[in-house]
């Protein structure tokens, strides 16, 4: 199965409504990244978040590695928000590459 | 800001030929990658290079191989593309001591 499961695949928002991403990990993991992908283009690290909580503007991550789970809040969206939200792991230690989930389609309406 | 050099951004060919596409980056980075992304937004690995080191996804097909002159550098060439092979190709990199990924813009591949 998946080792990496985001919910949900698609999000339709209002804007200024709040949204809240989910990723959870089927195995233990090092640590764990968000990106964001703008349509038709490159892919943007937002966090890098081995544990805990990190914010950056209207965005907050939140991964609590025992329950092999991460959040991503958007606050206030914006139009500009729309595009895909990836979350990738890093399996133990031992292990070389990330494992990336399938994604979250954000559409934020004006 | 990108730190990440793609080149190109677009090929288009036909199936037999080769293709070969460029990465550079300028962060000084000790690791790159290769991903390829699939059309349902899929990303997984192909390749992860240091300048010790070259880890290869063993389900990556022998016509694809990496070609690196530097740490600075790592290209991607395929011999013999197939349909298959369309997608985008995603280069990345990252310094060992954090682990976070950077990546560059992507270059999309379509095969005739």
């Amino acid at each position: 199965g998946q080792q990496v499961q985001q919910s949900p695949a698609s999000l339709v928002l209002q804007e200024g409504e709040n949204a809240e991403l989910q990723c959870n990990f089927s195995t233990s993991l090092n640590s764990m990244q968000w990106f964001y992908q703008r349509p038709g283009g490159s892919l943007v690290s937002l966090f890098y978040n081995p544990s805990g909580t990190k914010q950056s503007g209207r965005l907050t991550s939140t991964t609590v590695i025992k329950e092999r789970r991460s959040s991503l809040h958007i606050s206030s969206s914006q139009t500009t928000d729309s595009g895909t939200y990836l979350c990738a792991m890093e399996p133990p230690s031992g292990s070389w590459q990330l494992i990336f989930g399938s994604g979250t389609q954000l559409t934020v309406m004006p | 800001e990108t730190a990440v050099f793609q080149t190109p951004n677009y090929h288009v060919t036909q199936v037999g030929n080769e293709v070969s596409f460029n990465c550079k980056q300028t962060l000084g980075h000790d690791t790159m990658y290769w991903y390829k992304q699939d059309s349902k937004k899929l990303l997984k690995i192909m390749f992860s290079y240091n300048n010790k080191q070259l880890i290869v996804n063993e389900t990556v097909p022998r016509r694809f191989s990496p070609q690196s002159s530097d740490k600075a550098h790592l290209n991607l060439r395929i011999k013999s593309v197939e349909p298959e092979d369309s997608a985008v190709y995603l280069c990345a990199s990252s310094s060992s001591n954090t682990g976070q990924l950077y990546f560059g813009e992507g270059s999309k591949l379509t095969v005739l």
